[in-house]
């Protein structure tokens, strides 16, 4: 079975404060993913990634930025965090082109 | 841009009656189509997909049918349990590098 996993399931920090989101796939997958999920507004796309390296926006990337040094590993990472970036942070993997996508349990960040 | 619509909820059932949860998408090409199911703090799991019209996906008594003359993967389970309240999202995947257009979810939520 394909395994996502996630640095945190709950994360508290403070405004301002810079915040690493890690995420690991076990499955040689292609490509990763970021979204976010508020209630009311579904699933976003923060950013994804096609290849170690390679990064490219989705639809809400302002105020993060990510890395993909390795192709198992996909850190999302918030610069100086806001409030406004509270949220339910998830992560996923999919092998290539048109494929399922496999998430992760999820990080519940809270800044304060 | 390529879009899923889903039916608003919350969806509240008896155990044991049927369920119907209504998806229409929009795409350009032939998408891949999926519907996902989250438990209350947990990540997205898969639940079926189908790749190409006419296909019927199934799974844990779930059932789709990718639908490309009416652009529809309705789904629908004959005899829903308290364990299937959960909320269920439908998605498409057409694009380049794989990434999901996903609905706005729908909460199902199965009394006793």
């Amino acid at each position: 079975d394909v395994k996502v996993t996630q640095s945190s399931r709950y994360l508290v920090k403070r405004t301002g404060e810079k915040v690493f989101l890690e995420c690991v796939q076990d499955m040689d997958h292609e490509n990763m993913f970021w979204y976010r999920q508020d209630p009311g507004l579904g699933l976003r796309l923060i950013y994804f990634s096609y290849d170690v390296k390679m990064k490219e926006k989705g639809d809400i990337p302002e105020g993060y930025s990510v890395s993909r040094e390795k192709k198992e590993r996909f850190s999302l990472i918030l610069e100086s965090a806001s409030t406004n970036q509270t949220s339910m942070y998830l992560c996923a993997s999919s092998l290539s082109g048109t494929d399922t996508q496999y998430f992760g349990p999820g990080t519940r960040l809270t800044v304060l | 841009g390529d879009s899923v619509t889903q039916m608003e909820g919350p969806v509240t059932l008896s155990e044991e009656a049927f369920l119907t949860i209504n998806c229409t998408y929009t795409a350009t090409g032939y998408p891949s189509l999926f519907w996902y199911v989250q438990y209350p703090g947990e990540g997205l799991q898969l639940l079926l997909k189908a790749t190409k019209a006419d296909d019927k996906g199934s799974n844990k008594g779930f059932e789709a049918t990718y639908r490309k003359e009416t652009t529809s993967f309705h789904l629908e389970k004959g005899s829903v349990q308290v364990s299937d309240s959960a909320v269920y999202f439908c998605a498409l995947s057409s694009g380049s590098w794989g990434k999901f257009q996903f609905g706005a979810g729908t909460q199902v939520v199965v009394t006793p």
